[in-house]
């Protein structure tokens, strides 16, 4: 099982509606997850941290975390065709605090 | 304030050559990490500096890369005897302490010809 797993898509999303993206991690004590977008040709931008259980929501991105089945996930509302990217989720893995970067899930916002 | 700083922006070498990849991570993060992306790929993690400890080079491919980082700022990654398929972009990312956020720098694209 890899460490941190992500659907590598492509998703499809018509624009307005949400995106769902899920991230799952192998790791039970990881106290912290990450998400960042990455536009092609671009490095990786931070647009999410999340330390608890539950939601927390930045304007159009919520981030969701559940510690008992070890998912967290990341949520687009009103998908604007700019947030077509790659999402990368992070976690600190294996006891140890370097994070570990999921492989990404393509995004894709249809007009 | 300013952030994490690379360079070259790109750099195009002949194979068999040395190149060296320079970082300036944000001023008070102690942390300091290396990796790789080639093309269409995930984040391949290098190398990572945390303080004054010794550095985790687990992921270092093989004996020709070697990281250095002076002074607990500027880091300098070295490949030595390019090969073809060390073709990629290196990105650079620092965060105020290990575990925390990280924010990447905008990439050093490399191309052994």
């Amino acid at each position: 099982q890899k460490e941190v797993e992500q659907n590598s898509g492509p998703l499809s999303v018509p624009e307005g509606a949400i995106a769902s993206l899920n991230c799952t991690y192998s790791d039970r004590v990881s106290q912290s997850f990450f998400w960042y977008r990455q536009y092609s040709g671009k490095s990786p931008e931070l647009i999410m941290s999340i330390y608890s259980n539950g939601d927390k929501e930045d304007g159009r991105f919520t981030a969701q975390l559940n510690k008992a089945s070890q998912y967290v996930s990341l949520l687009i509302r009103d998908s604007q065709p700019s947030d077509s990217a790659t999402y990368l989720c992070a976690a600190p893995q294996g006891g140890n605090e370097k994070l570990t970067f999921g492989t990404g899930t393509r995004l894709t916002i249809i007009p | 304030g300013a952030g994490v700083s690379q360079s070259p922006s790109n750099k195009v070498t002949e194979k068999g050559k040395d190149v060296e990849l320079r970082c300036d991570p944000i001023s008070g993060h102690t942390a300091l990490y290396w990796y790789r992306q080639s093309l269409g790929q995930g984040l391949e993690f290098l190398i990572y500096f945390q303080g004054n400890s010794a550095p985790d080079k687990s992921g270092l491919p093989s004996d020709r890369f070697s990281a250095e980082r002076t002074g607990g700022s500027v880091s300098t990654l070295t490949i030595q005897r390019t090969q073809q398929e060390d073709s990629a972009v290196y990105l650079c990312a620092s965060s105020l302490r290990d575990g925390y956020e990280q924010y990447f720098g905008p990439g050093t694209r490399l191309t052994v010809t």
